[in-house]
């Protein structure tokens, strides 16, 4: 079936240490988003992407970074976690087709940093 | 960044009642606006949206309103039931950034039997 898949979906790390949460989508989607959310909370939206090898930086001031190498993987990187990092984190994807349409999203990454 | 200001944070009705959700929104550039619903635990799910050349849409007990040169839309769920309660997101597309949404903070419906 088609549909975004984040993984893990859970994670505890200790301080310092470097994380890679994964999204990919099988719905053959130009367009890739990344998005902070604590729980029930805003959206805020952390990095996005066009399509290969475009990433830009979005509204929230983020430590992440991120990469596009193939269309469906749009994984999202952070080099040295701190407490501060703690919440979720959903992927989303949409179309190029039109010049706007929906967000779809993953699953979510929950990340707790100790 | 461009604001999406959303109200009532809470809101709650009795099952069969109206729920209504506000929205406005300051980029004018702005051409999609759609409504996410997001259930605990889960991720956010689209269950309307509205583009600027049309001032209303309806999908069963579902419609949303939009004019344009107020800058705000509103979310109309009509006959709630209990399983209608969890948190509702309005967007607003952002110019130049990759048609991604701008986001309003939520508001958690919870409708009583």
């Amino acid at each position: 079936e088609a549909d975004i898949y984040q993984t893990p979906r859970y994670l505890v790390i200790g301080t310092g240490k470097k994380i890679t949460l994964e999204c990919s989508q099988t719905m053959g989607h130009d367009k890739m988003y990344w998005y902070q959310q604590d729980p029930g909370m805003e959206l805020h939206l952390i990095h996005y992407s066009y399509g290969v090898n475009s990433t830009e930086k979005g509204d929230l001031s983020s430590e992440s970074t991120v990469s596009r190498i193939r269309t469906e993987h749009f994984p999202l990187t952070l080099e040295s976690a701190r407490p501060s990092h703690t919440s979720q984190y959903l992927c989303a994807s949409s179309d190029l087709a039109g010049l706007d349409s929906p967000l779809h999203f993953g699953n979510g990454t929950r990340l707790t940093v100790t | 960044g461009e604001n999406v200001e959303q109200h009532p944070s809470t809101l709650s009705v009795q099952e069969g009642d109206s729920a209504v959700i506000k929205c406005t929104y300051s980029d004018s550039a702005s051409n999609y606006f759609p409504w996410y619903k997001q259930e605990l635990g889960k991720r956010p799910q689209l269950i309307i949206d509205i583009r600027s050349n049309v001032g209303e849409k309806k999908d069963q007990r579902i419609a949303v309103t939009l004019n344009k040169t107020a800058k705000h839309f509103s979310l109309h769920i009509t006959e709630t039931q209990p399983e209608d309660s969890a948190v509702y997101f309005c967007a607003a597309s952002i110019r130049n950034s990759g048609y991604a949404l701008n986001f309003g903070k939520g508001t958690s419906l919870l409708v009583t039997p």
